[in-house]
């Protein structure tokens, strides 16, 4: 079954410990994305990935870090989280082939800092 | 950026009636896609609409695109109570401003079909 997976999916920590929060998918997808939601501040956009070792920021990069060393495989990494990194997050992908740009979303992981 | 901007934010109907939602945007843009999202879960894509295309169908979704006044709108026909979601515009930016890598969603359409 075609899909992204995220892990995990819910997730409290305390500031400053460093997380990881894994994405996956099995489309051989080009394109990934990570993006956070707020209440009242809809899909914000963090970082994406053209491909294979290929990063650049979104919107509200800052606090965030990412690497796209295999084609399945987009890690979202909070170096010293701060509870204004608490949200629902979620990753997405897409193929860049015929121009569709359709997006595939991941489950979401909830992450709750204190 | 918030580029896409839905309208209203919320709506209540009752089951078999239309829903329709409107989202407007800025600046050019290459396509411009509608996406569900049942409460705290991931957001399903539904339809996509090119810059140069005015109407589109899929099941009982039906969008519209005028790139003139820089807004579409997503209309769900004969609605159900399973229709309860909110739905997203997102724009693709046009190649000049950076490609349609940058997705960038609006704030949502909450929809509450009432059976």
């Amino acid at each position: 079954e075609a899909q992204v997976t995220q892990n995990p999916r819910y997730l409290i920590t305390v500031t400053g410990k460093k997380l990881t929060v894994t994405c996956s998918q099995n489309m051989n997808h080009e394109y990934m994305s990570w993006y956070r939601q707020d209440p009242g501040l809809g899909l914000r956009q963090i970082y994406y990935s053209m491909n294979v070792e290929v990063t650049d920021k979104g919107d509200v990069p800052e606090g965030y870090k990412v690497s796209r060393k295999e084609k399945r495989n987009f890690p979202l990494i909070l170096e010293s989280p701060s509870p204004n990194q608490t949200s629902l997050y979620f990753c997405a992908s897409s193929s860049l082939a015929g121009g569709s740009y359709e997006q595939y979303f991941g489950p979401g992981t909830r992450l709750t800092v204190t | 950026s918030q580029q896409g901007e839905e309208d209203p934010q919320a709506l209540s109907i009752q089951e078999g009636e239309n829903a329709t939602m409107n989202c407007s945007y800025k600046t050019s843009i290459n396509n411009l896609q509608w996406y569900r999202q049942n409460s705290g879960r991931g957001l399903v894509h539904l339809i996509l609409i090119r810059s140069n295309e005015r109407e589109k169908h899929s099941g009982r979704l039906r969008v519209t695109l005028d790139t003139s006044k820089k807004s579409s709108s997503l209309l769900i026909t004969a609605s159900r109570a399973a229709d309860t979601a909110s739905y997203f515009c997102a724009t693709a930016p046009g190649l000049t401003q950076g490609g349609s890598e940058k997705l960038v969603f609006g704030k949502g359409t909450k929809l509450t079909v009432n059976p």
